[in-house]
């Protein structure tokens, strides 16, 4: 069965800190993408970034980068330089696609934002 | 940009009421899901459509059900509502190819008395 975890139900970080968000995931399909969505507070969820399984080298956008170890099936998000409008909660998700169209999500994490 | 519109943001039922949840896409996208967004749960797939009039269940479908009879609007519907049904909902679309991206819209908050 494909899982995903998150084990920190709720963080908190000063503004302009680093914080990292933690994420692990089963599977066992060799081709599969990981995603970080956002979730601010009364807003629609969006996509932070996204990770091919293929692809060796880390994702990064902008102030958000990931920690993809694919052996220990890891995957987590750090967000360097945190804002106030990083104040979201943040889910991980795992997509094998297919015929099935389907993301996995796991339980989230409240990130609060300090000033 | 891509555009899901929910019908409603917050909605207010009695026990036994049918309910209608409604989601517009103006991105032409094939897929269409219905997620359950509780604290503590994350979120969880309930009915998914990769094709007008097309329909699949996902993890937690009992006590609901769904319509698509155009491409751009995916119904939910609650035959007959209660009190666990009580959630924020959220629907999503995305294209055919798709490398799992979803397009949320802002949601639908349930309470159900």
């Amino acid at each position: 069965a494909q899982t995903v975890t998150q084990s920190q139900p709720e963080m908190s970080v000063q503004e302009a800190e680093t914080v990292t968000l933690s994420c692990t995931y089963d599977t066992s399909e060799s081709n599969y993408y990981l995603f970080w969505y956002k979730q601010p507070p009364s807003r629609q969820m969006i996509l932070v970034i996204r990770q091919e399984a293929y692809k060796q080298q880390n994702a990064t956008e902008n102030r958000f980068s990931v920690n993809f170890q694919k052996a220990a099936k890891s995957f987590s998000l750090k967000i360097s330089d945190s804002q106030l409008g990083d104040t979201a909660m943040y889910f991980c998700a795992l997509f094998h696609g297919g015929a099935t169209n389907k993301l996995i999500f796991g339980t989230g994490t409240l990130l609060a934002v300090q000033p | 940009d891509v555009k899901v519109t929910q019908s409603s943001r917050y909605l207010v039922k009695r026990t036994g009421e049918k309910v209608f949840l409604e989601c517009v896409q103006d991105m032409d996208h094939e897929n269409m899901f219905w997620y359950r967004q509780d604290p503590g749960l994350g979120l969880r797939l309930i009915y998914f459509s990769y094709d007008v009039k097309m329909k699949e269940k996902g993890d937690i479908p009992e006590g609901y059900s769904v319509s698509r009879e155009k491409k751009e609007r995916f119904s939910l519907i609650l035959e007959s509502a209660s009190t666990n049904q009580t959630s924020m909902y959220l629907c999503a679309s995305t294209p055919g190819q798709t490398t799992g991206e979803l397009f949320f819209g802002e949601g639908s908050r349930l309470t159900v008395l």
